[in-house]
This record gives C-alpha cells, sequence and structure tokens, in this order.
C-alpha cells in the first residue's frame, strides 16, 4: 500500500536553529500538508500545498514557517529559527483530492525536540 | 467554544463490546468528517469518511453524522484488544476546488478494549 514517508523519524536542534523536515507524499497525489501535534494536545493544522503554493495556512503557521516542493518528489517544511515551543511530532499528509474525497495519507511523522 | 470537542478518555470496555466515540462540533460549514485511529507516536490512519449527513458501514466499523444536532459518532461492533487506540474526528469545509481546506481535529478518545 503506497505511504507518505517523513525524515528524520526524530530531530533534536538548539533553540534559535533552522531546521528542514522532509517528506515523500503518495506518488500521484497532488495535495500536501503539515499538521503537528503537541504532546498531550490535539492535531492541529498548518499549511496546505497545491499547484505549487500554500492554499492555506493556519495562525500558527507565521513567517519562521516556510514550505517548498523542490523536486517531483519531496515536500519539505522549513522552520527558521526554532523556539522552544515548537517542539512537537510534526506530521506530513497528502491527498488526491482534497479533503472531501478519502481523506488524507499521513506519515507516521518527526518528533522535533527543541533545547 | 471549542470549535471540535471529544472527550478524551480513557474509555475502557471488554473485548465484544459495543464501542460508541462521539463528537461535537459548533462550526457548521463543516461538510467532511472523519475518523483517525492513531497508536502510540504514529501517524493518524483513516478509519472512516462521511460527506454531510448519514450513515456509513465498513465491516465492524459505523459511522453517523447528525449535521442538525453537529454531532458524529462511531460505533466499533465486536470490539477486539487490537481496537486499543486513540480514535480522532476530523472534519473541514466544502472542498472549494482551487485548494484544500485544513482538517480541525478533536483532541482524540483514548480507548482501551480489555482482553
Amino acid at each position: 500500500e503506497p505511504e507518505v514517508t517523513q525524515t528524520p523519524s526524530h530531530q533534536v536542534t538548539q533553540m534559535g536553529q533552522e531546521v528542514i523536515l522532509r517528506c515523500v507524499p503518495i506518488s500521484n497525489h497532488l495535495y500536501f500538508y503539515w499538521y503537528r501535534q503537541i504532546l498531550g494536545q490535539k492535531v492541529e493544522f498548518l499549511v496546505s500545498f497545491y499547484n505549487n503554493e500554500i492554499s492555506e495556512k493556519s495562525e500558527i503557521f507565521d513567517d519562521q514557517f516556510s514550505v517548498e516542493r523542490p523536486d517531483g518528489s519531496n515536500f519539505t517544511l522549513k522552520i527558521r529559527s526554532t523556539k522552544l515551543e515548537d517542539s512537537a511530532m510534526y506530521f506530513c499528509a497528502s491527498s488526491d483530492g482534497g479533503p472531501g474525497k478519502d481523506g488524507y495519507t499521513f506519515g507516521s511523522g518527526t518528533r522535533l525536540t527543541v533545547v | 467554544q471549542k470549535e471540535v470537542e471529544q472527550d478524551p478518555g480513557p474509555l475502557s470496555v471488554p473485548e465484544g463490546a459495543i464501542v460508541s466515540l462521539n463528537c461535537t462540533y459548533s462550526n457548521s460549514a463543516f461538510q467532511y468528517f472523519m475518523w483517525y485511529r492513531q497508536y502510540s507516536r504514529k501517524g493518524p490512519e483513516l478509519l472512516m469518511y462521511t460527506y454531510s449527513s448519514g450513515n456509513k458501514e465498513d465491516g465492524r466499523f459505523t459511522a453517523q453524522v447528525d449535521k442538525s444536532s453537529k454531532y458524529i459518532s462511531l460505533f466499533i461492533r465486536d470490539s477486539q484488544p487490537s481496537d486499543s487506540a486513540t480514535y480522532l474526528c476530523a472534519m473541514s469545509r466544502m472542498y472549494s476546488g482551487g485548494g484544500a481546506d485544513g482538517l480541525t481535529f478533536g483532541k482524540g478518545t483514548h480507548l482501551i478494549i480489555q482482553p
């Protein structure tokens, strides 16, 4: 069964450093997303990406965040200057028809720890 | 009032019991309703997807949506210990075609099926 692949599975970084989280969505999917889940809290939407541009972003997705699809297979989330409160699980997801078709396929996540 | 409310549990039931999980929501614009299962430190896995009101059945799982009450349910029949996980409800607005709306999640209900 096709899956969304995320690397690394765990990233530890110093506060103020830049991190790039990587995702390989399912190959025929057109819509890509990033979500985060702070420990013990709900999964929160960050951003959606379609046709090489951001479709929607939440209030969490401020200027320190950016996304990119640098080639035909990867989808990345960059956090420019990490803060302690950025520590969370970050999930990438992809879909072939937007959220209303068959839901999304989520990756297993990258656990980001900011120290 | 939070947009999506879900009792975090834990909900503990004996093997073979019928499990009822539910969420309430406040945003009448939500049209797509999903249930995800999440194991510890893993990404959410889609279980059921429903558009607008009505029921949907898939094996031991039944999803119900009552838009007039802004209430959705997931029933699990003949529950198994392997069903022990956190169950997340998620929903989104009408897919606009030009973009992709993010999902709004409930906090998740931690379900324990006792052998």
